[in-house]
């Protein structure tokens, strides 16, 4: 089945250090996989997307993901964390006949003064 | 501004009510998705519709129904054979068969039973 797992409930760092929010895949076929934020009581923002091409992709904020195959990873970055990133990250793949997105459980980042 | 209307953001129901949560959307997307928000567990589908007058169940439609008469409206009412309707509720759209499209969110519908 296509789906993507987050292996961390929880990712803490220090402002101005780099984060990082990992994310494997399990698909079939060419990996569409995505990233989202979600502030508190909010909709999900989209970050940044791999369909194709360059492993590392760029998104909104400073954000950037690794595609990696051999590791079947998607891994959010981001060169140094702010307090206002602090939020709930979803990694998320398309799926199957329904083109629904399929989504992880979700890390929450916090990013300490 | 382009993008998807929840309404309401809070709502209350008493256990044996049927409730409706309204999803509007003004970008042009064929394809809607209505998701289910539980703490530790991601993101549910419930059901999703990719044109008008068409709409498919998801992984949890049980208790659940909808809608999708307009291509800019798709309504989901809860009702009361939801046996634990109290969840944060999302709306999506996509264009359809866009497998490279992301999903557009809107600002969500919090459901409390009371």
């Amino acid at each position: 089945a296509q789906s993507v797992a987050q292996p961390e409930d929880q990712v803490n760092v220090a402002e101005g250090n780099p984060l990082t929010v990992k994310c494997t895949y399990s698909v079939s076929g060419n990996p569409y996989l995505f990233w989202y934020v979600q502030y508190p009581n909010r909709g999900l923002q989209f970050l940044l997307k791999y369909i194709t091409g360059d492993n590392l992709v760029k998104g909104s904020y400073g954000f950037e993901a690794e595609f990696n195959k051999s590791q079947t990873s998607f891994h959010l970055k981001k060169p140094s964390a702010l307090v206002s990133d602090s939020a709930l990250y979803f990694c998320a793949v398309r799926v199957g006949v329904r083109n629904d997105m399929r989504f992880g459980a979700g890390t929450r980042l916090t990013v300490k003064p | 501004d382009g993008g998807i209307t929840q309404s309401p953001k809070y709502l209350f129901r008493k256990e044996g009510q049927n409730v409706t949560l309204s999803c509007e959307q003004n970008l042009n997307h064929d394809a809607m998705y209505w998701y289910r928000q539980d703490p530790g567990q991601g993101l549910r589908l419930i059901y999703y519709s990719q044109i008008v007058n068409d709409f498919q169940k998801g992984d949890i439609a049980e208790g659940y129904s909808v809608s999708r008469e307009k291509k800019e409206s798709f309504p989901l009412t809860v009702t009361s054979a939801q046996k634990n309707p109290t969840a944060f509720y999302l709306c999506a759209s996509s264009n359809a068969g866009g497998w490279a499209g992301e999903l557009f969110f809107g600002e969500g519908s919090r459901l409390t039973v009371l």
